[in-house]
């Protein structure tokens, strides 16, 4: 099956401090990938969605120049969270779908996700 | 009205025995239906998309019901390892993107 990975696994940093978060389909392109927050306890909120090439869109209430997305390949996309806070401090899920066309079949494959914690 | 709906529970059940769980949506043109698995800390993994005739692999049953606007999980003989948060997931209608729609999803206790 597709697969999704996710670096790093795990981040501690600082107060001001920007996190870099990388998503990678492993073995098929990615068209479109998605990025969501997980607070605990709480289900999965899309923050935005990338296509290869073309500027992310972004949910309503996330802030595009806090959260910087970078979708330069088929197969990579990256988050940037730019003077990370503490109330920044979630999990961090990307996900990547193969088609360009909707249906049902257009499943979303999901990487490990990334905890990260700011001080 | 939350556009994804689903009881957080718990919902503690002893082995063996059969639960349900319902998930309601507000867009009644959504088209798309998934039910999927998340273990603590980990990403969610598909469980099985949802059909509108309905859907069975192996122990797990799926429901749509497009009247209520609700779909059901059925899980029949528990096992301990099912115990996990079961989150569904709807893609309503929308300019192409297809964005999954999760709910909060609902908590699964298995108890031996």
């Amino acid at each position: 099956g597709a697969v999704v990975s996710q670096h790093p696994s795990r981040v501690i940093c600082k107060s001001g401090t920007s996190v870099k978060i990388e998503c990678r389909s492993l073995d098929f392109q990615a068209t479109t990938m998605f990025w969501y927050r997980q607070f605990p306890k709480q289900s999965l909120m899309l923050m935005a969605t990338s296509n290869e090439g073309s500027k992310a869109t972004y949910e309503q209430g996330v802030e595009k120049d806090k959260f910087l997305i970078n979708h330069a390949s088929l197969t990579l996309s990256t988050l940037t969270v730019t003077s990370a806070h503490p109330e920044d401090s979630s999990f961090y899920i990307c996900s990547a779908r193969t088609g360009t066309s909707g249906g049902q079949y257009n499943e979303q494959f999901f990487g490990p996700g990334t905890r990260l914690t700011v001080l | 009205r939350k556009e994804v709906e689903q009881d957080p529970g718990p919902f503690n059940v002893p082995e063996g025995a059969t639960v349900a769980f319902n998930c309601t949506y507000s867009n009644s043109a959504s088209q798309s239906f998934f039910w999927y698995r998340q273990d603590c800390r980990k990403e969610p993994k598909l469980l099985m998309s949802v059909y509108s005739s309905g859907n069975e692999d192996g122990r797990f049953t799926a429901q749509l019901n497009r009247a209520s606007q609700y779909i059901s999980l059925l899980i029949r003989d528990s096992k301990l390892s099912d115990s996990a948060t079961y989150l569904c997931v709807v893609i309503p209608p929308t300019s192409g993107t297809y964005k999954y729609i999760f709910g909060t999803g609902t908590r699964l206790k298995v108890l031996a």
